[in-house]
């Protein structure tokens, strides 16, 4: 099966601008997350989606949203963009409660 | 707050040599996982945990999962430059779907 794909790889913006990140989960899994890595935060949780709906969100600001279309795909918005939204940003795909999460290569965004 | 505790936050050992890295965890959990980090790289999963007393073993890397203290053991075996990697533990809270909270990470460097 393919793994987990994110695009673009990187992306450099401009502080103001807004941003869409692309997930494709592996074949058949219903849940996808996404999460932010930066150095001094680590790894934290933004939302997770199932079945198309927002199942999970985590403590970002309003700012950041994020959709599933009905073939599991997500997408990850982030408008008026900040300095330090500059971060590495996973997408997970899950196949079952138990069963761990398979991140993709993800997006580093930079933003200036 | 949730709070996801790993110990050290760096590591250097000599090949050969074994070493446990800690986590620690402030809520009830009912799913442990470990996953591995190679720089510029995406997270990999090393281990599932369901159960007070889990054990799993894969090759040098041992992990266990005690419930009751909240805590969570990876151990190294006869460390190899392989190894070297940023190790993440990560707590699913209970009736949570697939929010993972992740620790700070480990950073472990195997020196020959």
């Amino acid at each position: 099966k393919a793994g987990v794909t994110q695009t673009p790889r990187y992306l450099i913006k401009t502080r103001g601008q807004q941003v869409t990140l692309s997930c494709s989960p592996i074949s058949g899994h219903r849940s996808v997350s996404w999460y932010q890595q930066t150095p001094g935060q680590g790894l934290q949780f933004l939302f997770e989606y199932f079945s198309e709906t927002q199942r999970n969100k985590g403590n970002f600001p309003g700012r950041f949203s994020g959709r599933q279309f009905s073939n599991s795909r997500s997408e990850m918005n982030v408008s008026t963009l900040e300095l330090g939204d500059s971060a590495l940003y996973l997408c997970a795909s899950g196949e079952s409660y138990n069963s761990p999460l398979h991140f993709g290569n993800g997006t580093r965004l930079t933003v200036t | 707050e949730l709070k996801v505790e790993q110990n050290p936050l760096f590591l250097s050992m000599q090949e050969g040599k074994n070493y446990t890295i800690y986590c620690n965890y402030s809520t009830t959990s009912d799913r442990l996982y470990w996953y591995r980090q190679d720089p510029g790289k995406s997270l990999e999963s090393l281990f599932v945990l369901l159960s007070n007393g889990a054990v799993k073993q894969e090759g040098r890397l041992m992990a266990s999962l005690d419930t009751k203290a909240r805590l969570s053991t990876l151990h190294i075996t006869a460390a190899v430059h392989d190894l070297s990697a940023t190790y993440f533990c990560a707590v699913t809270p209970l009736n949570t779907g697939n929010q993972f909270y992740f620790g700070t990470g480990t950073s472990l460097t195997v020196i020959p």
